[in-house]
Order: C-alpha cells, then structure tokens, then sequence
C-alpha cells in the first residue's frame, strides 16, 4: 500500500505556480520522499527527491516540513506541459531492491490557458 | 532523458500465445524492473534485476518470467498470455549504489500490450 496521501486533483493557471502537497505522517527517518509525474500515456518521469532538507533543481523544488510529515512540489511557473500525473513515493527503508518504489494514485494536475 | 528503449511499442496478440516484451539500456545500470500499470491500480512491480543473470520477483510476477543474459537487456515473457495481462508495461533502471539517494528510478516509454 502506498504510504502517500494526495489529493486526487487540482487546477492552476498557466505561469503560475503549482503547490502540490504530500501528506506521509508515518515517514521513517531513513526515507526518502521522491517525485515523478506521468504525461498521458508515456513513462514515469522523475522531477526531484529529497530527505529533510529543501531541494531545487531545474524543474521543481521540494518542500519538506521539519517534521517531515507532509511535503510540496511547487512548479514555478506552470505551462500547459506541466499537465499531467504527479506521484509522491516515499522510498521504503530496508526490503530489497525493485521493491521500494510504491505509486499510489497521485493528483492529477491541470494547468489551464 | 534516460537511454531507454523498449520493443515492440505496440503489440496485439490471442490468448495462449507466449510474447517477449524487450527493456534496452544504454547507461550500464546494475538494476532493471519491470512494471506494468493498470487504471485504479497505478504501476506494480512484476520482476526486478540486480545484476546479469540475478532477477527476483515483485508484486505481480504470477504469469511472468524475465530473463537478463547481458547488462543492456532485460527481457519479460508471458509465456501465455492470458486477457488479464492486457496492459501498458514499463521498464525502470537505477543505478542503485549502495544505500540512499541514488538508486532514482528512470523509465522507459512502455509498451501497451493487448491480449484478445
């Protein structure tokens, strides 16, 4: 089971900036959050990861509460090619290889004109 | 972008046909997976390998065989297909040095495959 929470939808206006939350309450210290997002029917693209603190890279920046209960990927300045499926997977700690990445439903993001 | 391909893109066959599904990489990482994903069940994990030859199984590997003869290649048969295994299957790699932050998945196109 996915050990995510993530509203299954949400709206934003082109060129603003997109917040997506993430709500993983039962994290473990070790546990990476990771973010992906899925474009129509293509593969699973990687945005960005992080473990405690605030990461940036050229697509996105994480978020993560000090608690590290609840994170959020904000897009800067949403296109309409940011339309798509984002995933928030916290990597599972321990357990082998091939088993840690768990997609839950994830939200679906509409960026609109 | 990661250097992904797989083979075919598409394919449509009948049921009780045996069909191999190809993964290529270019980037010489250890670990290849296999996933397949469905509407209302996101992706799940079929077969996973961690070297040539090393390959163990995930979640939904019932069906499903995989072979991993060279680094580049990974190959998953459905060695009859069955209308349940009617999906679109997508194929990861990870370089998956040891411990944390470096073993990000990347993923290829997908196939979509439709058992009649």
């Amino acid at each position: 089971d996915a050990k995510t929470t993530q509203p299954p939808s949400m709206d934003c206006a082109e060129g603003r900036a997109a917040n997506l939350p993430c709500n993983h309450s039962t994290i473990s210290g070790n546990e990476y959050v990771y973010w992906y997002r899925q474009i129509h029917s293509q593969g699973p693209q990687y945005i960005i990861h992080g473990l405690k603190n605030n990461e940036t890279n050229e697509m996105a920046s994480l978020i993560i509460t000090e608690d590290r209960k609840s994170s959020t990927l904000i897009l800067p300045h949403a296109t309409l090619r940011d339309t798509a499926v984002y995933y928030c997977i916290v990597r599972v700690r321990g357990g082998r290889y091939g088993q840690n990445f768990v997609f839950g439903p994830g939200t679906r993001l509409s960026v609109l004109p | 972008d990661a250097g992904i391909t797989q083979s075919p893109r598409h394919k449509v066959t009948e049921t009780g046909t045996p069909v191999t599904l190809r993964c290529h990489q270019t980037e010489n990482h250890r670990y290849m997976y296999w996933y397949r994903q469905d509407p209302g069940h996101g992706l799940r994990l079929i077969h996973y390998s961690y070297g040539v030859k090393d390959t163990d199984k995930g979640e939904v590997s019932d069906g499903y065989s995989v072979s991993r003869s060279k680094t580049e290649d990974f190959l998953l048969t459905l060695e009859s297909a069955t209308s349940s295994q009617t999906s679109v299957y997508f194929c990861a790699i990870s370089a998956g040095t040891s411990g944390g932050d470096t073993d990000t998945q990347y993923f290829g196109p997908g196939t979509r495959l439709t058992v009649l």
